[in-house]
Protein backbone atom coordinates (compact mmCIF):
# COMPACT_ATOMS: atom_id res chain seq x y z
CA UNK A 1 0.00 0.00 0.00
CA UNK A 2 1.30 3.17 -1.07
CA UNK A 3 2.61 5.70 1.94
CA UNK A 4 3.35 9.37 1.82
CA UNK A 5 5.06 11.10 4.16
CA UNK A 6 5.87 14.72 4.81
CA UNK A 7 8.63 16.32 6.89
CA UNK A 8 8.51 18.78 8.42
CA UNK A 9 5.12 18.57 10.19
CA UNK A 10 5.34 21.95 10.83
CA UNK A 11 7.78 24.93 10.12
CA UNK A 12 8.18 28.19 10.48
CA UNK A 13 10.25 31.41 8.85
CA UNK A 14 10.74 34.92 8.68
CA UNK A 15 9.41 36.54 5.49
CA UNK A 16 11.93 36.38 2.76
CA UNK A 17 13.28 32.78 3.00
CA UNK A 18 13.71 30.70 0.87
CA UNK A 19 12.47 26.99 2.10
CA UNK A 20 11.73 23.43 0.75
CA UNK A 21 9.27 21.15 1.93
CA UNK A 22 9.63 17.59 1.50
CA UNK A 23 7.27 14.68 0.64
CA UNK A 24 8.22 10.71 0.04
CA UNK A 25 6.01 7.87 -0.95
CA UNK A 26 7.25 4.52 -0.48
CA UNK A 27 5.94 2.99 -3.98
CA UNK A 28 7.70 4.30 -6.98
CA UNK A 29 5.10 3.40 -9.61
CA UNK A 30 2.77 6.65 -9.54
CA UNK A 31 1.32 7.82 -12.19
CA UNK A 32 1.76 11.59 -11.43
CA UNK A 33 1.80 13.60 -7.57
CA UNK A 34 0.53 17.14 -6.97
CA UNK A 35 1.10 19.43 -4.35
CA UNK A 36 -2.03 21.38 -2.59
CA UNK A 37 -2.50 24.74 -0.51
CA UNK A 38 -4.86 24.16 2.30
CA UNK A 39 -5.73 27.33 4.44
CA UNK A 40 -7.77 26.71 7.82
CA UNK A 41 -10.93 25.64 7.76
CA UNK A 42 -11.06 25.77 3.85
CA UNK A 43 -10.59 23.11 0.84
CA UNK A 44 -7.75 22.22 -1.16
CA UNK A 45 -6.63 24.19 -3.97
CA UNK A 46 -3.97 22.31 -6.40
CA UNK A 47 -0.79 24.11 -6.70
CA UNK A 48 1.37 22.09 -8.88
CA UNK A 49 0.87 18.87 -10.77
CA UNK A 50 4.00 16.60 -11.74
CA UNK A 51 3.46 13.76 -14.04
CA UNK A 52 5.47 10.73 -13.88
CA UNK A 53 7.53 11.37 -16.91
CA UNK A 54 8.81 15.06 -15.57
CA UNK A 55 11.07 16.21 -13.00
CA UNK A 56 9.81 19.50 -12.61
CA UNK A 57 6.99 21.99 -12.10
CA UNK A 58 7.03 25.82 -11.98
CA UNK A 59 4.63 28.38 -11.35
CA UNK A 60 5.35 31.85 -10.07
CA UNK A 61 7.49 31.44 -6.48
CA UNK A 62 6.74 27.78 -6.73
CA UNK A 63 8.82 24.96 -7.96
CA UNK A 64 8.24 21.75 -7.56
CA UNK A 65 11.00 18.93 -8.29
CA UNK A 66 10.17 15.21 -8.78
CA UNK A 67 12.58 11.66 -8.20
CA UNK A 68 10.06 9.31 -8.65
CA UNK A 69 13.18 6.59 -8.44
CA UNK A 70 13.82 7.33 -5.04
CA UNK A 71 10.28 8.18 -3.99
CA UNK A 72 10.46 11.87 -3.12
CA UNK A 73 9.03 15.21 -4.23
CA UNK A 74 10.16 18.71 -3.25
CA UNK A 75 8.24 21.98 -3.36
CA UNK A 76 10.91 24.95 -3.02
CA UNK A 77 8.62 28.38 -2.45
CA UNK A 78 11.17 31.15 -2.75
CA UNK A 79 11.31 34.46 -1.15
CA UNK A 80 8.47 33.67 0.99
CA UNK A 81 5.56 35.99 2.26
CA UNK A 82 2.83 35.99 4.80
CA UNK A 83 0.56 34.89 2.69
CA UNK A 84 2.33 31.62 2.11
CA UNK A 85 1.15 30.45 5.81
CA UNK A 86 -0.96 27.45 5.54
CA UNK A 87 -0.71 23.68 5.14
CA UNK A 88 0.63 22.21 2.30
CA UNK A 89 0.04 18.90 1.35
CA UNK A 90 1.63 16.50 -1.13
CA UNK A 91 -0.93 13.39 -3.10
CA UNK A 92 0.23 10.74 -5.36
CA UNK A 93 -1.64 8.71 -7.92
CA UNK A 94 -0.59 5.21 -8.18
CA UNK A 95 -0.43 3.61 -11.42
CA UNK A 96 -2.97 5.33 -13.39
CA UNK A 97 -5.91 4.88 -11.09
CA UNK A 98 -8.17 7.59 -9.24
CA UNK A 99 -6.55 6.68 -5.48
CA UNK A 100 -4.83 9.57 -4.70
CA UNK A 101 -3.11 9.18 -1.46
CA UNK A 102 -2.15 12.47 0.74
CA UNK A 103 0.54 12.80 3.22
CA UNK A 104 -0.18 14.75 6.48
CA UNK A 105 0.89 18.06 5.08
CA UNK A 106 3.36 20.59 6.47
CA UNK A 107 2.16 23.51 8.71
CA UNK A 108 4.25 26.15 7.16
CA UNK A 109 3.94 29.86 9.10
CA UNK A 110 6.09 32.94 7.40
CA UNK A 111 6.50 35.84 9.54
CA UNK A 112 6.21 38.94 8.51
CA UNK B 1 -17.64 27.33 -12.90
CA UNK B 2 -18.48 27.56 -9.35
CA UNK B 3 -16.20 25.05 -8.28
CA UNK B 4 -17.22 21.78 -6.37
CA UNK B 5 -20.54 22.72 -4.35
CA UNK B 6 -21.11 20.89 -0.98
CA UNK B 7 -23.74 21.31 1.29
CA UNK B 8 -24.42 21.72 4.52
CA UNK B 9 -21.08 23.92 4.95
CA UNK B 10 -21.58 22.73 8.71
CA UNK B 11 -23.66 20.53 10.34
CA UNK B 12 -24.09 19.60 14.01
CA UNK B 13 -26.49 16.75 15.34
CA UNK B 14 -27.25 14.29 17.73
CA UNK B 15 -25.77 10.72 17.97
CA UNK B 16 -27.89 8.02 16.10
CA UNK B 17 -29.57 10.92 13.60
CA UNK B 18 -28.73 10.41 10.02
CA UNK B 19 -27.16 12.67 8.02
CA UNK B 20 -26.74 12.95 4.60
CA UNK B 21 -23.95 15.15 3.02
CA UNK B 22 -23.97 16.48 -0.57
CA UNK B 23 -21.74 17.39 -3.75
CA UNK B 24 -22.41 19.03 -7.22
CA UNK B 25 -19.19 18.11 -9.11
CA UNK B 26 -17.55 20.63 -11.85
CA UNK B 27 -19.80 20.27 -14.85
CA UNK B 28 -17.97 18.01 -17.30
CA UNK B 29 -15.91 16.22 -14.86
CA UNK B 30 -16.77 12.54 -14.78
CA UNK B 31 -15.06 11.34 -11.58
CA UNK B 32 -16.16 12.44 -8.23
CA UNK B 33 -14.17 11.71 -4.60
CA UNK B 34 -15.64 11.83 -1.43
CA UNK B 35 -12.82 12.13 1.86
CA UNK B 36 -12.84 12.53 5.15
CA UNK B 37 -10.28 14.79 7.16
CA UNK B 38 -9.58 14.66 10.72
CA UNK B 39 -6.63 15.62 12.94
CA UNK B 40 -5.45 12.10 13.71
CA UNK B 41 -6.03 10.19 10.47
CA UNK B 42 -5.39 13.61 7.93
CA UNK B 43 -6.95 12.88 4.58
CA UNK B 44 -8.50 9.16 4.27
CA UNK B 45 -10.39 8.61 0.50
CA UNK B 46 -13.48 7.40 1.08
CA UNK B 47 -14.84 6.37 -2.01
CA UNK B 48 -14.37 7.55 -5.51
CA UNK B 49 -16.60 7.56 -8.31
CA UNK B 50 -16.01 7.24 -12.42
CA UNK B 51 -18.86 7.36 -14.29
CA UNK B 52 -21.27 7.91 -11.80
CA UNK B 53 -20.53 4.09 -10.93
CA UNK B 54 -18.45 3.48 -7.54
CA UNK B 55 -15.03 2.41 -8.31
CA UNK B 56 -13.57 1.35 -4.93
CA UNK B 57 -15.70 2.05 -1.56
CA UNK B 58 -12.64 -0.01 0.46
CA UNK B 59 -12.29 3.40 1.94
CA UNK B 60 -16.08 3.34 3.48
CA UNK B 61 -15.38 2.81 7.43
CA UNK B 62 -18.26 0.71 7.88
CA UNK B 63 -21.50 -0.33 7.04
CA UNK B 64 -23.17 2.70 8.55
CA UNK B 65 -21.94 4.86 5.44
CA UNK B 66 -23.08 4.86 2.28
CA UNK B 67 -22.64 6.71 -1.36
CA UNK B 68 -24.58 7.46 -4.38
CA UNK B 69 -23.80 9.18 -7.71
CA UNK B 70 -27.50 8.90 -9.35
CA UNK B 71 -26.34 11.29 -12.19
CA UNK B 72 -23.09 13.37 -13.06
CA UNK B 73 -23.85 16.67 -11.26
CA UNK B 74 -24.99 15.28 -7.87
CA UNK B 75 -23.39 12.87 -5.53
CA UNK B 76 -24.60 12.45 -1.60
CA UNK B 77 -22.49 10.31 1.40
CA UNK B 78 -24.65 9.20 4.02
CA UNK B 79 -24.48 8.47 7.83
CA UNK B 80 -26.87 6.34 9.30
CA UNK B 81 -26.78 6.13 12.18
CA UNK B 82 -24.25 8.84 13.14
CA UNK B 83 -21.43 8.77 16.20
CA UNK B 84 -19.33 10.95 17.79
CA UNK B 85 -15.97 9.56 15.86
CA UNK B 86 -17.41 10.87 12.71
CA UNK B 87 -16.88 13.63 13.30
CA UNK B 88 -14.87 15.31 10.71
CA UNK B 89 -14.47 17.50 7.98
CA UNK B 90 -15.99 15.53 4.33
CA UNK B 91 -14.60 16.97 1.22
CA UNK B 92 -15.72 15.96 -2.42
CA UNK B 93 -13.92 16.49 -5.06
CA UNK B 94 -13.87 16.15 -8.73
CA UNK B 95 -11.75 15.58 -11.75
CA UNK B 96 -11.94 14.85 -15.92
CA UNK B 97 -10.41 11.45 -16.35
CA UNK B 98 -9.92 10.39 -20.10
CA UNK B 99 -7.65 7.41 -20.59
CA UNK B 100 -4.56 7.52 -18.14
CA UNK B 101 -5.20 11.37 -18.87
CA UNK B 102 -4.10 13.96 -15.80
CA UNK B 103 -6.17 13.98 -12.52
CA UNK B 104 -6.09 17.26 -11.55
CA UNK B 105 -8.37 17.40 -8.23
CA UNK B 106 -10.45 20.11 -7.64
CA UNK B 107 -12.28 20.76 -3.47
CA UNK B 108 -14.89 21.78 -2.45
CA UNK B 109 -14.58 23.84 0.49
CA UNK B 110 -15.80 21.05 2.75
CA UNK B 111 -18.68 19.74 5.00
CA UNK B 112 -17.94 20.22 8.76
CA UNK B 113 -19.64 17.34 10.50
CA UNK B 114 -19.84 17.45 14.19
CA UNK B 115 -21.74 14.65 16.11
CA UNK B 116 -22.58 15.20 19.68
Amino acid sequence: KQEVTQIPAALSVPEGENLVLNCSFTDSAIYNLQWFRQDPGKGLTSLLLIQSSQREQTSGRLNASLDKSSGRSTLYIAASQPGDSATYLCAVTPGGNNDMRFGAGTRLTVKP
Amino acid sequence: DAGVIQSPRHEVTEMGQEVTLRCKPISGHNSLFWYRQTMMRGLELLIYFNNNVPIDDSGMPEDRFSAKMPNASFSTLKIQPSEPRDSAVYFCASSFRQGVGANVLTFGAGSRLTVL
